[in-house]
């Protein structure tokens, strides 16, 4: 139990398009998501929080109006960079909160590779 | 300001041995830690969890110990394997926020030499 996929797992786009990125936990409802990047050799770095049915809490830093997030329903949060640039390129990850008694456990998807020529 | 510490950014250690990756935090309102195994490429692994009630949680090889007094935790893999080479990601968290979000150090990297 506890899946979360993500689509695509890898993306190439041309710079000024956007990209749209899934993830959905497939066994389980998920009341909150959350967006991580990756940079090489580096941490995640959480870009925001999505909690179904109401806007997503976007991190000191980070763009709302560039990377949009959606979570239309309690399986499914999107993430989708708008008009993305090289320095876009990166990889992606989100996870799934998922509520057991007390205690909550985030699982991750598998990640999307952005590259952005 | 750090507040999840690996110091160690890798670890070596030979098959079959104790591999025990470490793990700081400076706030004191975290309650509940999670190790999380990462390949390249990849999504993080969920491994384990403590919750600050306790001070050891197992799981097969697998052991979580947490030192409250110290803020400090551990990982233990026993025996140690090839295939657990990897990233460890210790991170946390504070019950009741709500939106339980994870705080992570920056990894280990664990290397199995066979």
């Amino acid at each position: 139990g506890a899946v979360v996929s993500q689509h695509p797992s890898w993306v190439i786009c041309k710079s000024g398009t956007s990209v749209k990125i899934e993830c959905r936990s497939l066994d389980f409802q998920a009341t909150t998501m959350f967006w991580y990047r990756q940079f090489p050799k580096q941490s995640l770095m959480l870009m925001a929080t999505s909690n179904e049915g109401s806007k997503a809490t976007y991190e000191q830093g980070v763009e709302k109006d560039k990377f949009l997030i959606n979570h239309a329903s309690l399986t499914l949060s999107t993430l989708t960079v708008t008009s993305a640039h090289p320095e876009d390129s990166s990889f992606y990850i989100c996870s799934a909160s998922r509520l057991a008694g007390n205690t909550d456990t985030q699982y991750f998807g598998p990640g999307t590779r952005l590259t952005v020529l | 300001d750090q507040q999840v510490k690996q110091n160690s950014p890798s670890l070596s250690v030979q098959e079959g041995r104790i591999s025990i990756l470490n793990c700081d935090y400076t706030n004191s309102m975290f309650d509940y830690f999670l190790w999380y195994k990462k390949y390249p490429a990849e999504g993080p692994t969920f491994l384990i969890s403590i919750s600050s009630i306790k001070d050891k949680n197992e799981d097969g090889r697998f052991t979580v110990f947490l030192n409250k007094s110290a803020k400090h935790l551990s990982l233990h893999i026993v025996p140690s394997q090839p295939g657990d080479s990897a990233v460890y990601f210790c991170a946390a968290s504070v019950s009741g926020a709500g939106s339980y979000q994870l705080t992570f150090g920056k990894g280990t990297k664990l290397s199995v030499i066979p």
